[in-house]
Order: C-alpha cells, then structure tokens, then sequence
C-alpha cells in the first residue's frame, strides 16, 4: 500500500470549513484513498472513500486531485464533536476484507469554540 | 449499518491474571477479524488477523502464547492477554469484515490497566 503524509495537527473554528490535506505521491493506479477518523478512546470510524473522482456523503467531501497525488478531506460545518485523529489510508480493494487497515499517525483535529 | 460490539469496554486486572476482550459482530458476518493495540498518543498497531475457524496470524513481535486468539464463530471473537504485566495496559481495538458488511467496522475498544 501507498505511503501517506499527513501535518501531526489541525486547529478550525467551530461552523467553519476543516480541510485535512493527505499526500500519497506513490499512489498505484488501483488504490483507493480512505478516510477514518478516531475520537478519544473510541475505536476509528468510516468516513469516507474514492479512487479518483471527487467523493461526499452525510459526514465529509473527499477532493482528489487529478494527478491523486494528494486528496483533501472537508468537513463542511466542524463541530466540537468532530475533534478527533483523522487518518488517511490508501490500499486497493476496498471491498475486500482479508487484509488489515494500515494506520499512519494521522492528523489530530482540534475543533475550538 | 454494520455494528461490531466488543466488551468491556474497560478493566483492570492484577498482574499475573489473564483477561479476555470479546468481539461480536451483531448484524454481519464477520469472515475476518482483526485484533490491534494503542498506547496513548500512538497509532493503531495491528497484531493479529483471524479467519474464523482457523489459527490466527500474528505480527511480528506479537507473542502468540500470551494473546489468544479464538475465532471459533462468524459472530465472535475473542482476545485472551495471559499473565498479564503493566507493560500488557493498553487500549485493545478489534475490527471485523465479512459478508453483508462494506468495508470495515471497528469494535468501540477496552482500555486494560494491569496493576
């Protein structure tokens, strides 16, 4: 799986915009871009994935630019309950389940009222 | 959605004493499971993968005789730190994948202290 690169930390106001950049320059052309997010002392959740093309559901967008070098997650409106470890995983099959999630050390989202 | 229930959800035992952690996947089954640790302010580190009905396949470092592994159902797993030691305290993760489930689905964790 793809090496990805992360900033260790994130500060954003509440009702703004957090975007949460990932770089995975070596991304192979048949790996997806995951999101997770961990909050404390919980195990991670979902959020989010795409392969190339621009991705959003209930909870984030996902930006993946052309090259898919890099990709933004957007958390459109950050509440103080979004404040949490976000981890961007690449890895290709997203539907197959008989290999672990490799975690990186994320980036810590700080959500201020 | 898919839920993946582990308990407890937090314990301490007495150094010397063996703990189990369970992980059930309630409305899915789960062909695979996953077992991780995380100490504070660190990653989820995987130790081992599990098929259900077979031996599971731990990380390098992990010892296999201290954490038990069992996955002896599509719907439960379990982690058994044997002669636990201070150094075993840890927050302990499971994550489960399988049929009638997208993707992966994490248990809400159990943070042992051993005293």
């Amino acid at each position: 799986d793809a090496k990805t690169t992360q900033p260790t930390s994130m500060d954003c106001a509440e009702g703004r915009a957090a975007n949460l950049p990932c770089n995975h320059s070596t991304i192979s052309g048949n790996e997806y871009v995951y999101w997770y997010r961990q909050i404390h002392s919980q195990g991670p959740q979902y959020i989010i994935h795409g392969l190339k093309n621009n991705e959003t559901n209930e909870m984030a967008s996902l930006i993946i630019t052309e090259d898919r070098k890099s990709s933004t997650l957007i958390l459109p409106h950050a509440t103080l309950r979004d404040t949490a470890v976000y981890y961007c995983i690449v890895r290709v099959d997203p539907f197959s389940g008989n290999t672990p999630l490799v975690f990186g050390k994320g980036t810590r989202l700080s959500v201020i009222a | 959605g898919a839920v993946v229930s582990q308990h407890p959800s937090w314990v301490i035992c007495k150094s010397g004493t063996s703990v189990k952690i369970e992980c059930r996947s309630l409305d899915f089954q789960a062909t695979t499971m996953f077992w991780y640790r995380q100490f504070p302010k660190q990653s989820l580190m995987l130790m081992a993968t599990s098929n259900e009905g077979s031996k599971a396949t731990y990380e390098q470092g992990v010892e296999k005789d201290k954490f038990l592994i069992n996955h002896a159902s599509l719907t439960l797993s379990t982690l058994t730190v044997t002669s636990a030691h201070p150094e075993d305290s840890s927050f302990y993760i499971c994550s489960a994948s399988g049929q009638g489930n997208y993707g992966y689905t994490f248990g809400s964790g159990t943070r042992l202290t051993v005293v």
